[in-house]
């Protein structure tokens, strides 16, 4: 079961661009890359997710090497709104009879004005 | 849709007492997650379903919990008796399968256990 490591807390100022690296290194092949968001008194909401290279919606950007090691989260000009808690899960969703994707402790983003 | 339904949203029991959560995922949805959530320990997976079936529980912390999805619409987590340990913020989610699909989550049931 692949194991990610993020930072625990980062700050930032409104209409900076914030970008969130997780090292996973034991990724496996049929692995992908979720990010989830996470505001408080909710629960954690998709954001994106990724297997190689680079992915873009509306919310957000993932930036993955080639070698799949790490990955980046950006979310382009951040409002005092994008004050989350933001998770990196690493795996399959259960497919091959591991755990699905497994929450760690996540980084918590707070954006000031 | 009205998206993953939970109830109660706030609960607050005394030791000992039987508590029932309850879950209505997505329809269509196949994968059902229970989830824990405390300040110290995270997000903890508690047991997920796969078309009704228990697939894995080993997040279960004890033989007080127990989980049952008696058809596609419907799931229940008990704890029996509860403890004051058990307090915490316990989510619900559903995906359409358990491969790289995204889980919705339910807005929580917050639980205190005097």
């Amino acid at each position: 079961l692949a194991k990610t490591t993020q930072p625990i807390s980062m700050d930032s100022y409104e209409g900076q661009e914030v970008n969130i690296t997780c090292s996973h290194n034991n990724i496996a092949t049929n692995d992908y890359i979720t990010w989830y968001q996470q505001f408080p008194s909710q629960g954690p909401r998709f954001i994106i997710q990724g297997y190689k290279t680079k992915v873009t919606n509306e919310v957000a950007s993932l930036f993955i090497p080639a070698d799949r090691k790490s990955s980046t989260l950006s979310l382009p000009r951040v409002s005092l709104s994008d004050t989350a808690v933001y998770y990196c899960l690493v795996g399959d969703g259960g497919y091959s009879g591991n755990t699905p994707l497994v929450f760690g402790k996540g980084t918590r983003l707070s954006v000031i004005a | 849709d009205a998206g993953v339904i939970q109830s109660p949203r706030h609960e607050v029991t005394e030791m000992g007492q039987e508590v029932t959560l309850r879950c209505k995922p997505i329809s269509g949805h196949n994968s059902l997650f229970w989830y824990r959530q405390t300040m110290m320990r995270g997000l903890e997976l508690l047991i997920y379903f796969n078309n009704n079936v228990p697939i894995d529980d080993s997040g279960m912390p004890e033989d007080r919990f127990s989980a049952k999805m008696p058809n596609a619409s419907f799931s229940t987590l008990k704890i029996q008796p509860s403890e004051p340990r058990d307090s915490a913020v316990y989510f619900c989610a559903s995906s359409s399968s358990l491969y790289q699909e995204t889980q919705y989550f339910g807005p929580g049931t917050r639980l205190l256990v005097l």
